[in-house]
């Protein structure tokens, strides 16, 4: 058990949907990262959120939001939903910004289906 | 920018065998690798990690990587596979006060009894 927790572990859901993806990082961990996995993409860093605040930016659509709320928790908000966003979703987490060990750790993911 | 290639999809061995994986990376600085298990269903575990030091590092369930320079590699190895370790394998780079990881395609380990 890694200590973070990502909900739903499952979802299914229509195109042109919007849904919410949420995570609870590691006690005391500052940064989220999102991450997308596809057999097509493999995994794709979306965003990383430090003690509240955006810091980086990988291959986010612009459909797709996040936030991370004053209690560390972190949303990743994914609308107008098409075929190809079917995906994992893993959320990891660090104690702080790049973290001096560069380990992160990870939750285990939500599985998005859009049919 | 950093990049990870694993060069082998797939790869299949018999139980007690020894393994290796094979990950190049490319980054302009000292890099910081990891190697991260999948197994169905699951999320990624860390085996192991280097930052520096000691160019062989020992990780957990009995792998081990070697990091070298020169090659711009950083293979996994384990001298005895068991049944259990049939998974996904994602070799991984960072670096010092970077932002996030980057993966490798990854490499799926089929073990036959």
């Amino acid at each position: 058990d890694s200590g973070v927790t990502q909900t739903p572990k499952h979802l299914i859901t229509a195109t042109g949907q919007r849904v919410t993806l949420r995570c609870s990082p590691r006690s005391g961990d500052l940064s989220v990262y999102w991450y997308q996995q596809s057999l097509d993409q493999g995994l794709q860093f979306l965003i990383q959120y430090y003690n509240g605040e955006e810091r980086a930016k990988g291959n986010i659509l612009e459909r797709f939001s996040a936030q991370q709320f004053p209690d560390l928790h972190s949303e990743l908000n994914l609308s107008s939903l098409e075929l190809g966003d079917s995906a994992l979703y893993f959320c990891a987490s660090s104690a702080q910004q790049g973290s001096s060990t560069g380990e992160l750790f990870f939750g285990e993911g939500s599985r998005l289906t859009v049919l | 920018a950093q990049s990870v290639t694993q060069p082998d999809i797939h790869i299949t061995v018999s139980e007690g065998a020894s393994l290796e994986l094979r990950c190049n990376y490319s980054y302009g600085a000292t890099p910081y690798l990891f190697w991260y298990v999948q197994s169905p269903g699951q999320g990624l575990q860390l085996l192991l990690k280097y930052f520096s030091g000691d160019t062989l590092v020992q990780g957990i369930k009995g792998f081990e990587a070697e990091f070298k320079r020169s090659q711009s590699s950083f293979n996994l190895r384990k001298p005895s596979v068991h049944w259990s370790d049939a998974a996904e394998y994602f070799c991984a780079v960072g670096s010092l006060y970077g932002n996030k990881l980057v993966f490798g395609a990854g490499t799926i380990l089929r073990v036959k009894s």
